[in-house]
């Protein structure tokens, strides 16, 4: 089974923190992803990463940015926290072009 | 970026009806898949397709890449209790990036 995971499943955190969201997936998958999901705007890709030290911006980059040194950790930044980016964070990862699979979220809470 | 319309938005059946839901979008895809979330986990993949017309079935959830490549639809026959969740339907035309839709927000009545 493939199996994504997520650093912490509850996170509080005050305006101005430097906030890390760490994932790790043990399938070997090239692409991995970090969405935001709010209610009644659905999963909105923040960045994606094809490959290690790759990158690639999503939807809704602003106020973020992303790491991976390794192919199977990818990390999530957010600079300066902010109550806007209070949010449920998912982490995803793909072989190729097929299907995501899921780690089980991060929610975040900015105060 | 773009969002795909997903319908209904939430529905209310009893134990042992059938469901239908569909997913619509302004592009073409190449892949559709349907994801089931619970509250407080991360979405958990039921189907995925890959060509035009196809059917797929995962024990009694059954879903099909629309002919146009522009809709998939899921359908549950026989609905249970833990059937209870939000599904979300997901395209994708370049295998990198996926869409989503807004979820359909299923309760089963026991």
């Amino acid at each position: 089974d493939v199996k994504v995971t997520q650093s912490s499943r509850y996170l509080v955190k005050r305006t101005g923190e430097k906030v890390f969201l760490e994932c790790v997936q043990d399938m070997d998958h090239e692409n991995m992803f970090w969405y935001r999901q709010d209610p009644g705007l659905g999963l909105r890709l923040i960045y994606f990463s094809y490959d290690v030290k790759m990158k690639e911006k999503g939807d809704i980059p602003e106020g973020y940015s992303v790491s991976r040194e390794k192919k199977e950790r990818f990390s999530l930044i957010l600079e300066s926290a902010s109550t806007n980016q209070t949010s449920m964070y998912l982490c995803a990862s793909s072989f190729r072009l097929y299907e995501q699979y899921f780690g089980p979220g991060t929610r975040l809470t900015v105060t | 970026g773009q969002q795909l319309n997903q319908s209904p938005q939430s529905m209310f059946i009893q134990e042992g009806e059938d469901v239908s839901m569909n997913c619509t979008s302004s592009s073409i895809f190449n892949t559709w898949l349907w994801y089931k979330q619970e509250p407080g986990e991360g979405p958990v993949l039921l189907i995925a397709l890959y060509k035009a017309g196809e059917l797929t079935s995962n024990g009694r959830l059954t879903a099909q890449f629309g002919i146009t490549r522009k809709d998939s639809f899921l359908n549950i026959s026989a609905s249970i209790p833990s059937d209870v969740g939000i599904y979300f339907c997901a395209g994708s035309n370049t295998g990198n990036q996926f869409y989503f839709g807004t979820g359909t927000s299923l309760t089963v009545i026991p």
